[in-house]
């Protein structure tokens, strides 16, 4: 398996844009994690999925960010409108949880850029 | 609710020389621990992970950590790095169950000096 493979790896976009970072999970994971890392808050998690439902977006900063799974192999955190203090890298990670628990493999991480 | 305290933001350290980063964690509940590595400009990559069993765990890279109930602690050792173990090293917890749902400590970087 090619592991969590995210998209784009780099993203600069300008103030009021709309930002859209993509993830697509290891195959037969059935849970998915999104989460930002910034110097000053370290790594947290946004949201994360079972079975491609939202469990707790308590970690969502505000409404500006949303995030869907319409499918078992496909995730996306969008960011509409963006602004600079959202600059952090986003991680994906996937993991399968059952009767006998996967760690969380991650992605390799969108470093988002807001000017 | 869990917490994460990582008490070296940095070590640094001569190369062949041993190490230990610090963890410690609180939990009013049973949880699983982990350490991930994360390389300049790369994701993070398990290192090792605690679930049950042994409360010492071992990676293929010559780390080991040790599970310390009482003390709740989850310190990470090794007896002589290497100058490619230059990273930044994360303490995580989950609760059991969810090994996904991480919380994360703030990172101890690890400098290793030739």
């Amino acid at each position: 398996d090619a592991g969590v493979i995210q998209s784009p790896r780099h993203e600069v976009t300008e103030m009021g844009q709309e930002v859209t970072l993509r993830c697509k999970p290891i195959s037969g994971h059935n849970s998915l994690f999104w989460y930002r890392q910034t110097m000053m808050r370290g790594l947290e998690l946004l949201i994360y999925f079972n079975n491609n439902v939202p469990i707790d977006d308590s970690g969502m900063p505000e409404d500006r960010f949303s995030a869907k799974m319409p499918n078992a192999s496909f995730s996306t955190l969008k960011i509409q409108p963006s602004e600079p203090r959202d600059s952090a890298v986003y991680f994906c990670a996937s993991s399968l949880v059952s009767g006998g628990n996967t760690e969380a493999f991650f992605g390799q991480g969108t470093r988002l850029t807001v000017v | 609710a869990q917490s994460v305290t990582q008490l070296d933001s940095q070590v640094p350290v001569f190369e062949e020389a041993p190490v230990e980063l610090r963890c410690n964690y609180s939990s009013s509940v049973s949880v699983y621990l982990f350490w991930y590595v994360q390389y300049p400009n790369q994701g993070l990559q398990l290192l090792l992970k605690y679930l049950s069993g042994s409360t010492l765990v071992e990676s293929i890279n010559g780390f080991e950590a040790e599970f310390n109930k009482s003390q709740t602690s989850f310190h990470l050792r090794k007896p002589s790095v290497h100058i490619s173990d230059t990273a930044e090293y994360f303490c995580a917890v989950s609760r059991t169950g969810n090994t996904g749902k991480l919380i994360f400590g703030q990172g101890t970087t690890l400098q290793v000096k030739p």
